[in-house]
């Protein structure tokens, strides 16, 4: 257990529709990264957020967006989604002072 | 911006063999370097990192990178591999951080399947 929190593990929706995935930062991280990895595009960073606050974007479609609430959870929404969305999602949070990246599961989501 | 080539993307050996997995960096920056390891259906695990000092740095289970700034690459390599080893392999690099407390994105390579045979 990495101590980041990914769910759902797997989700599967049809095209057109709206799901959110969810990641809880291990304990003390402020900085929360997005990334979608598929196999023709490898893995591409999303979004970070540094203690609620956008701090950077990175290829993110106009149709996702994310949020970092207060208790510095993260939730990526990914609307009107197409079959190309299909892909592994993952969320990694940081903490100052090392450089200590540390990586969830991943939400698998497959669109239908 | 910084970008990463790993310029294998797969490396078949035989168990118990020497292996190094190549990745080149391009930056106009100072950085700080990664090895992560993803086994099939799993997240990234970190092997190691560079952040100053040595250039040559130790991860886990007995692989070693070693950072060369003159030819812009970062390496990994095992002496001897094992079957546990087969995996997919991602060089990252963030930009140095001068102090703050939010660091950069990681931008990853597009990886090198390592498969290891009997």
């Amino acid at each position: 257990d990495s101590g980041v929190t990914q769910t759902p593990k797997h989700l599967i929706t049809a095209t057109g529709q709206r799901v959110t995935l969810r990641c809880s930062p291990r304990s003390g991280d402020l900085s929360v990264y997005w990334y979608q990895q598929s196999l023709d595009q490898g893995l591409q960073f999303l979004i970070q957020y540094y203690n609620g606050e956008e701090r950077a974007k990175g290829n993110i479609l106009e149709r996702f967006s994310a949020q970092q609430f207060p208790d510095l959870h993260s939730e990526l929404n990914l609307s009107s989604l197409e079959l190309g969305d299909s892909a592994l999602y993952f969320c990694a949070s940081s903490v100052a002072g090392n450089y200590g990246y540390t990586f969830g599961s991943g939400t698998r989501l497959t669109v239908v | 911006a910084q970008s990463v080539t790993q310029l294998d993307s797969q490396v078949p050996v035989f168990e118990e063999a020497p292996v190094e997995l190549r990745c080149n960096y391009s930056s106009s920056v100072s950085v700080y370097l990664f090895w992560y390891v993803q086994y099939p259906n799993q997240g990234l695990q970190l092997l190691l990192k560079y952040l100053s000092g040595s250039t040559l740095v130790k991860g886990i289970n007995g692989f070693e990178a070693e950072f060369n700034k003159s030819q812009t690459s970062f390496h990994l390599r095992k002496p001897s591999v094992h079957i546990s080893d087969t995996a997919e392999y991602f060089c990252a690099v963030t930009r140095a951080n001068a102090g703050g407390t939010s660091y950069g994105k990681l931008t990853f390579g597009q990886g090198t399947i390592l498969t290891v045979h009997p």
